[in-house]
């Protein structure tokens, strides 16, 4: 029973490039995220959106940006694609802070910028 | 924001129990206690949450210290699936975004 799906799991793009990450839930959930995952780094989060249409920046926007036109989906853009920003990608969602339950992550999409 | 300590790394031998410990002596009385856990390749898996008393879920225990300051994740009888990188995290009553450190890698000995 998949809950949040990341549109690719593996994906090879060249420096420049506008990528485009997709992630689509089917649980309703209110919060969408995206994280980036890179060794000695862990997790950190890029962006978030608490809805449709509203974004919050996370803690390392830079050189993406989000776009959330329906509730289920939530997508990432890397505008001119970078070497360093090769990594593993993780998208995930969850209900409103004021409902304690755990965050849903995706599988992750790892990202290779050549 | 309150931050959580975890050891780098633990072991432990298949079919016993393990305790992964966290502290997080900055805890706010609203803030909920989580843990998660990360399969090689994957994303993080949520395992169980808690605020004040010991939960308990299919997946694991958590026992949670009288005065909060601590947490123990419990996994009562590990199997070489177990073998994870497993995050304490601590949810900020209020605040959507969730802040991970670098968890504790368990090993299973077969």
């Amino acid at each position: 029973d998949v809950k949040v799906t990341q549109s690719s799991r593996y994906l090879v793009k060249r420096t420049g490039e506008k990528v485009f990450l997709e992630c689509v839930q089917d649980m309703d959930h209110e919060n969408m995220f995206w994280y980036r995952q890179d060794p000695g780094l862990g997790l950190r989060l890029i962006y978030f959106s608490y809805d449709v249409k509203m974004k919050e920046k996370g803690d390392i926007p830079e050189g993406y940006s989000v776009s959330r036109e329906k509730k289920e989906r939530f997508s990432l853009i890397l505008e001119s694609a970078s070497t360093n920003q090769t990594s593993m990608y993780l998208c995930a969602s969850s209900l409103p802070p004021h409902l304690p339950e755990g965050y849903t992550f995706g599988s992750g999409t790892r990202l290779t910028v050549v | 924001d309150a931050k959580t300590t975890q050891p780098n790394s633990m072991e432990s031998n298949e079919e016993e129990p393990v305790h992964l410990p966290c502290n997080h002596s900055t805890i706010s009385g609203t803030d909920y206690i989580h843990w998660y856990r990360q399969l090689p390749s994957q994303g993080p898996e949520y395992v169980i949450h808690g605020l004040t008393s010991n939960v308990n879920n299919r997946m694991a225990s958590l026992a949670i210290a009288e005065d909060r300051k601590s947490s123990t994740l419990i996994l009562h009888r590990a199997t070489l699936r177990d073998a994870a990188v497993y995050y304490c995290i601590l949810r900020i009553f209020g605040n959507e975004k969730l802040t991970f450190g670098t968890g504790t890698r368990l090993t299973i000995i077969p």
